[in-house]
């Protein structure tokens, strides 16, 4: 199985701050055949079901506020989330979809200082 | 536009089974598959499963081999999943959601069922 070991845990911050996500797959997410990464990033509050905002590793999502960037490939991953408002107070996972089984980084919650 | 609508949330006894559904619209039930994922409280997310309801191909983590039984309902378009000999670890929020595209990331979720094991 594909390891997501994604960090940190928490992360406390004010608005108008930048934060970064970080996601590690213990194997390689680029697909030789489309040289696209099957890495996903997902945007979960309490009481949703998740959001996607990112796939094949950095394609926003339609809708997805431009501050929401992913970057990264192989086997490193992040999340870079710039001027932070109070609606991004969130839980965020990263998806590997290369292989099965699916599997999710343990999460990231981001919280207000 | 793309929906997925799940059942109500379940209180079953331990040992016992559940059946939960999804039901979708807005596209061509029988030409995606339709995944499930497992959220206890407070904890991540897990990949159960996916079934192709256009010829019933399923496919399972092999976590939950004899835990789920996934199924669908081609006239109904209405994917289910069946969980046998709850315990409580198998107290949980359960998603269903549907691929972009064959081995796509999720794209469209529903909006989970509750299940909640106890005496």
């Amino acid at each position: 199985d594909i390891v997501m070991t994604q960090s940190p845990f928490s992360l406390a911050v004010s608005e108008g701050e930048m934060v970064t996500i970080n996601c590690k797959s213990s194997q390689s997410l680029l697909s030789s055949g489309n040289q696209k990464n099957y890495l996903a990033w997902y945007q979960q509050k309490p009481g949703q079901s998740p959001k996607l905002l990112i796939y094949y590793a950095s394609t926003r999502q339609s809708g997805v506020p431009d501050r929401f960037i992913g970057s990264g490939s192989g086997t490193d991953f992040t999340l870079t989330i710039s001027d932070v408002q109070a609606e991004d107070l969130a839980d965020y996972y990263c998806l590997q979809h290369y292989s099965y089984p699916y599997t999710f980084g343990a999460g990231t919650k981001l919280e207000l200082k | 536009q793309v929906q997925l609508q799940q059942s109500g949330a379940e209180l079953v006894k331990p040992g016992s089974s559940v059946k939960i559904s999804c039901k979708a619209s807005g596209y061509t039930f029988t030409s995606y598959d339709m995944h499930w994922i497992k959220q206890q409280p407070g904890n991540g997310l897990e990949w159960i499963g996916w079934i192709y309801p256009g010829n019933g191909n399923t496919k399972y983590n092999q976590k939950f081999n004899g835990k789920a039984t996934l199924t669908a309902d081609k006239s109904s378009s209405t994917a289910y999943m069946q969980l046998s000999s709850l315990t409580s670890e198998d107290s949980a929020v359960y998603f269903c959601a549907r691929p972009w595209t064959t081995r796509g990331w999720f794209a469209y979720w529903g909006q989970g069922t509750l299940v909640t094991v106890s005496s």
